[in-house]
């Protein structure tokens, strides 16, 4: 099964500031990487697929770039509703597997 | 807008059969768009596929729980279906049913369905 290795677990920053998440994958997964956004008691929901792509109704703040096995999840400029803890997730291979999670707080 | 809704019992015995069901409503299970997929978190850890199922009945899972896991899907009720079987304590989680555009691409989610495994 290929590993996802997410980092930071967790960070703090604050409003407006440029965030950060890498991703990486313990083999070639091209550009089959999606990242989700879960907040605290709430189902994830996903921002972004095929490494760059932004889900419909996403803001632009969130981007994704990256390919083979290094990865990138960036908010351009923190909101408080950012809050929530980021999933990175590839689909190259079966099973779909999921990183270990970055918990994004305010500063 | 296609929602999803999971439904089952919240406490199942040590050895015996987990059962969920998602009702689906805002779009048909049958119109062959999606995949209907499961995943399951426990708490305070990450995200765990379990399996998904096409209109036609066709099925993937994880291998890691592939002898445990059946996905079957009502097209008649629009509903799917995740029955797993021999819990343990290490099965308790939130479970999530989910959409899955057909790439393992997870779009829509539904809220969520805490199960705990206990006698």
């Amino acid at each position: 099964d290929i590993q996802m290795t997410q980092s930071p677990s967790s960070l703090s920053a604050s409003v407006g500031d440029r965030v950060t998440i890498t991703c990486q994958a313990s083999q070639d997964i091209s550009n089959y990487l999606n990242w989700y956004q879960q907040k605290p008691g709430k189902a994830p929901k996903l921002l972004i697929y095929d490494a760059s792509n932004l889900e419909t109704g996403v803001p632009s703040r969130f981007s994704g770039s990256g390919s083979g096995t290094d990865f990138t999840f960036t908010i351009s400029s923190l909101q408080p509703e950012d809050i929530a803890t980021y999933y990175c997730q590839q689909y190259d291979n079966l099973p779909p597997a999921f990183g270990g999670g970055t918990k994004v707080e305010i500063k | 807008q296609v929602q999803l809704q999971e439904s089952g019992p919240g406490l199942v015995k040590p050895s015996q059969t987990l059962s969920l069901t998602c009702t689906v409503s805002g779009g048909s299970i049958s119109s062959g768009s999606y995949y209907w997929s499961w995943i399951r978190q426990p708490a305070g850890k990450g995200l765990e596929w379990i399996g998904r199922i096409y209109t036609s009945g066709s099925t993937n899972y994880n291998p890691s729980l592939k002898s445990r896991v059946t996905i079957s899907v009502d097209t008649s009720k629009n509903q799917f279906s995740l029955k797993l079987s021999s819990v343990t304590a290490a099965d308790t989680a939130v479970y999530y049913c989910a959409v899955d555009y057909g790439d393992y691409v997870f779009g829509y989610w539904g809220q969520g369905t805490l199960v705990t495994v206990s006698s």
